[in-house]
């Protein structure tokens, strides 16, 4: 089965309001970790990924937060606009060259004018 | 960038047949390209790995025979759904691990999306 997963399938906000998606992992020996945005139709694309040994890294609007200790990732959204509407997947891996990648349930974003 | 395409975006045929999807990179090189299949609100699940000049690995209950996957370059990989059927009709994505970066980052296709009538 799945060790990904997420805990809201759904999340609505308001348009320059800050989105936090959480993300929970249940394979300890996991220590790279993805996020995906994926708009309807399309194939999923990268936002930000982390590794085990940080605990958060920010990119342009996007900030990744990981708690190893209860297996916990986040995706925090600034000002968050209508074209961040999509849905979002965590994906974790054992970093082995060669292996896939285990994916979440993914969260559905959805962001009001 | 790294970038993946899929051909076709979206193909409908009929039942019985056999239809291909490739996958390329298109400006690197990957030895290890991975196939997914997403149905309607639900996650990628992953089909198989497909390795450069070897046997594609299958993941537990994907059959292989009815999935045929080939890799023949470090550019392109394909996926053939054999006699397929109307519970074949999904979304199927490809993706690619760009060497060299130290990470297991993956590139995804657009996806390529499947009716069988």
């Amino acid at each position: 089965g799945e060790s990904v997963g997420l805990h809201l399938p759904t999340l609505s906000v308001q348009e320059g309001d800050n989105s936090i998606i959480n993300c929970a992992y249940s394979n300890s020996a996991s220590d790279y970790f993805i996020w995906y945005k994926q708009e309807s139709g399309k194939g999923p694309q990268f936002i930000i990924d982390i590794r085990s040994n940080m605990d958060k890294r920010q990119g342009q609007r996007v900030t990744v937060l990981l708690n190893k200790t209860v297996k916990h990732l986040s995706l925090q959204i600034a000002a968050t606009q209508p074209g961040d509407s999509a849905v979002y997947f965590c994906a974790e891996n054992i970093n082995q060259a060669g292996t896939a990648l285990i994916f979440g349930k993914g969260t559905t974003l959805s962001v009001s004018s | 960038g790294a970038v993946v395409s899929q051909h076709p975006s979206w193909v409908i045929c009929k039942s019985g047949t056999s239809v291909k999807i490739e996958c390329r990179s298109l400006d690197f090189q990957a030895t290890t390209m991975f196939w997914y299949r997403q149905f309607p609100k639900q996650s990628l699940m992953l089909m198989a790995t497909s390795n450069e000049g070897s046997k594609a690995t299958y993941e537990q209950g994907v059959e292989k025979d009815k999935f045929l996957i080939n890799h023949a370059s470090l550019t392109l990989s394909t996926l053939t759904v054999t006699s397929a059927h109307p519970e074949d009709s999904s979304f199927y994505i490809c993706s690619a691990k760009r060497p060299g970066t130290g990470k297991e980052t993956q590139y995804f296709g657009p996806g390529t999306r499947l009716l069988v009538l």
